[in-house]
């Protein structure tokens, strides 16, 4: 599986937009872009996936750069719910189901 | 409510004991994982259950024994830990038909310390 980078910590204001980089510059062409959560105490939620086109949801925006190096999760209204570590991961299709979590970044949003 | 049921939630054993984690999802999935998740790192996968085989192991430790009676059940059988396998302990599930996603769905895990 490609690897990932992220940055391990970032602050957001509730109510405004948060912007979550992925780096992901070894990706293979069939690999999918993931994103998870994972609130405190509770196993990783599953947030979006995209491929090359940007991708939204009832949760949150995926927007994957035109090369595929790099993606943004965004929440585009961040509440205090959302204060947890979000997970981008890549993925082969069809292949045997190995998904390697990186570190994360721990997203704090503020009041 | 993720689909995806473990039990118990917090688990305490000393090294020499036996005991089992269990894990059942209601999603009607094919595949199903173990993770390890420790104190301040990533996730671990542990092994992975296709149509109930196991098409992976990564190079877990002998005293940690999967079982996969059925697509639906998942158990993750101990014996004489030791305390760096203090952990919490996922469970997650998804539909493998060589689909172009099958994003996964984790349970809320157990809590293990071993003393």
């Amino acid at each position: 599986d490609a690897k990932t980078t992220q940055p391990p910590s970032m602050d957001c204001a509730e109510g405004r937009a948060a912007n979550l980089p992925c780096n992901h510059s070894t990706i293979s062409g069939n690999e999918y872009v993931y994103w998870y959560r994972q609130i405190h105490s509770q196993g990783p939620q599953y947030i979006i996936h995209g491929l090359k086109n940007n991708e939204t949801n009832e949760m949150a925006s995926l927007i994957i750069t035109e090369d595929r190096k790099s993606s943004t999760l965004i929440l585009p209204h961040a509440t205090l719910r959302d204060t947890a570590v979000y997970y981008c991961i890549v993925r082969v299709d069809n292949a045997g189901n190995m998904l390697t979590f990186g570190g994360g970044t721990r997203l704090m949003v503020k009041p | 409510e993720t689909g995806v049921t473990q039990t118990p939630r917090h688990l305490v054993m000393g090294m020499t004991n036996k005991k089992s984690l269990k894990c059942e999802q209601h999603l009607g999935h094919n595949a199903m994982y173990w993770y390890k998740q420790s104190a301040k790192k990533p996730l671990e996968l542990m092994f992975v259950y296709n149509f109930k085989e196991q098409t992976e192991n990564n190079s877990v430790p002998s005293r940690f024994s999967p079982e996969c009676p059925n697509s639906s059940h998942l158990f993750l059988h101990l014996h004489t830990l030791q305390p760096e396998d203090s952990a919490l302990y996922l469970c997650a599930s998804s539909q493998e038909q060589g689909q172009a996603y099958s994003p996964l769905h984790f349970g809320n895990g157990t809590r293990l310390t071993v003393t």
